[in-house]
């Protein structure tokens, strides 16, 4: 069965520090890979998502980056953080159906700026 | 006009209730459908997908309107276990929205 994990948990970090949150998926093959924020009682907010190795679409232009430097494999970065940066940030796949499946979570990481 | 929208709530039912959940979506070319359930500081976690026709899976039971663009989730004999934020989710092409979720509270 596909799992996904995502790490850390939680974090704390300064502001004007660098982040990087680390996501990878098991058991299948070529996902569909999405980063999003969720800030306190809010939705959910889509930051990136990936086809494939290498490929990236930003849905929102902000001092945060992702890559995908293998096929189950997704970061999400920044070089300086600001204190709006705080939230949830979670990490999806999906298979490569089509943009039409739905999505599984991993565990999230939260994120506090100080 | 929000791409999908779900009245916020809380709906705060007793146990044993049966309570409906509604949300619109706005662009008549969406082609799949989804209700989530994220818990408090937790991640949202699929519930059941939407299909046309109904369908239902044990006390939850979906329903999808395309003429209308309305999708709605109902819970049968609520259980306190229910009580979480329930989002909505429409896709089409690699578009996926989410609902920003209504709360459900469930009472003893």
């Amino acid at each position: 069965s596909q799992t996904i994990h995502q790490w850390p948990a939680t974090l704390v970090q300064p502001v004007g520090s660098p982040l990087s949150l680390e996501c990878t998926v098991e058991g299948t093959s070529n996902p569909n890979l999405y980063w999003y924020r969720q800030a306190a009682g809010r939705g959910l907010q889509l930051l990136f998502y990936s086809v494939g190795i290498g490929q990236i679409s930003s849905e929102v232009p902000q001092n945060l980056s992702a890559s995908r430097p293998q096929d189950r494999q997704f970061i999400l970065s920044s070089k300086k953080l600001l204190l709006s940066d705080s939230g949830f940030y979670l990490c999806a796949w999906s298979t490569p159906l089509g943009g039409n499946q739905p999505q599984h979570f991993g565990d999230g990481t939260r994120l506090s700026i100080l | 006009r929000k791409e999908v929208e779900q009245d916020p709530g809380p709906f705060n039912v007793p146990e044993g209730a049966t309570v409906a959940f509604n949300c619109t979506y706005s662009n008549s070319a969406s082609q799949s459908f989804f209700w989530y359930r994220q818990d408090c500081r937790k991640e949202p976690k699929l519930l059941m997908s939407v299909y046309s026709s109904g369908n239902e899976d044990g006390r939850f039971t979906a329903q999808l309107n395309r003429a209308s663009q309305y999708i709605s989730l109902l819970i049968r004999d609520s259980k306190l276990s229910d009580s979480a934020t329930y989002l909505c989710v429409v896709t089409g092409g690699f578009k996926t929205i989410f609902g920003a979720g209504t709360r459900l509270f469930v009472k003893a």
